[in-house]
């Protein structure tokens, strides 16, 4: 089975610009999570989707967003970049919603902000 | 305030030695606690899981403990190799709430 997936790899924007990053989980899992990796603050959740349906959020503010499809890939969204968000942004999938559940990470996305 | 806290900055030991990597909580009342392997410019891989009412859990050359009075999960890894140099990270799952909480992670560099 294919890995989960998520593209850009690398991206550089710009303070005031926004983003939308993408992931593509594992063929049959249809939960994606969101989390956002600094060197200071370690992994940090961002938020869960499953079903379409945002179950679980993060304390980020609302610059932060996201949605899931049909087909259970999941993008987020970060508008009006600030130089903080610069970060590792981590997605994972797993079959089923819930903290029981094994997670399995893509290699993320790198962000940069300039 | 909550918090997790593993092994501050680096860890360094010689090829064959045991490997104990620490992850302490404060604030937390985890139902269990997972151990995951990040490697760099990659997402973490998950290793391990342990639940509240087990003190320890083993695969392969792995072992986790976990006490809960101590509010302390250790993490060994035996006969230690160069491959196994990488950041470790411990995850908690609170009986409340709906998502992890991890630390800042270790990172293990296995000398030959």
């Amino acid at each position: 089975k294919a890995g989960v997936t998520q593209t850009p790899r690398y991206l550089i924007k710009t303070r005031g610009q926004q983003v939308t990053l993408s992931c593509s989980p594992i063929s049959g899992h249809r939960s994606v999570s969101w989390y956002q990796q600094t060197p200071g603050q370690g992994l940090q959740f961002l938020f869960e989707y499953f079903s379409e349906t945002q179950r679980n959020k993060g304390n980020f503010p609302g610059r932060f967003s996201g949605r899931q499809f049909s087909n259970s890939r999941s993008e987020m969204n970060v508008s009006t970049l600030e130089l903080g968000d610069s970060a590792l942004y981590l997605c994972a999938s797993s079959t089923l919603a819930g903290i029981q559940e094994t997670q399995y990470f893509g290699p993320g996305t790198r962000l940069l902000v300039l | 305030s909550q918090k997790i806290e593993q092994n501050s900055e680096a860890l360094n030991i010689q090829e064959g030695k045991t490997a104990t990597l620490t992850c302490n909580y404060t604030n937390y009342s985890p139902a269990y606690l997972q151990w995951y392997r990040q490697d760099p410019g990659r997402g973490p891989v998950f290793l391990l899981l342990i639940r509240e009412n087990e003190k320890e859990k083993r695969k392969e050359r792995l072992k986790v403990t976990f006490d809960t009075t101590l509010k302390q999960s250790l993490f060994h890894i035996t006969a230690s190799q160069p491959a196994d140099s990488a950041t470790y990270l411990c995850a908690l799952a609170p009986h409340t709430g709906n998502q992890f909480y991890f630390g800042t992670g270790t990172s293990l560099t296995v000398i030959p």
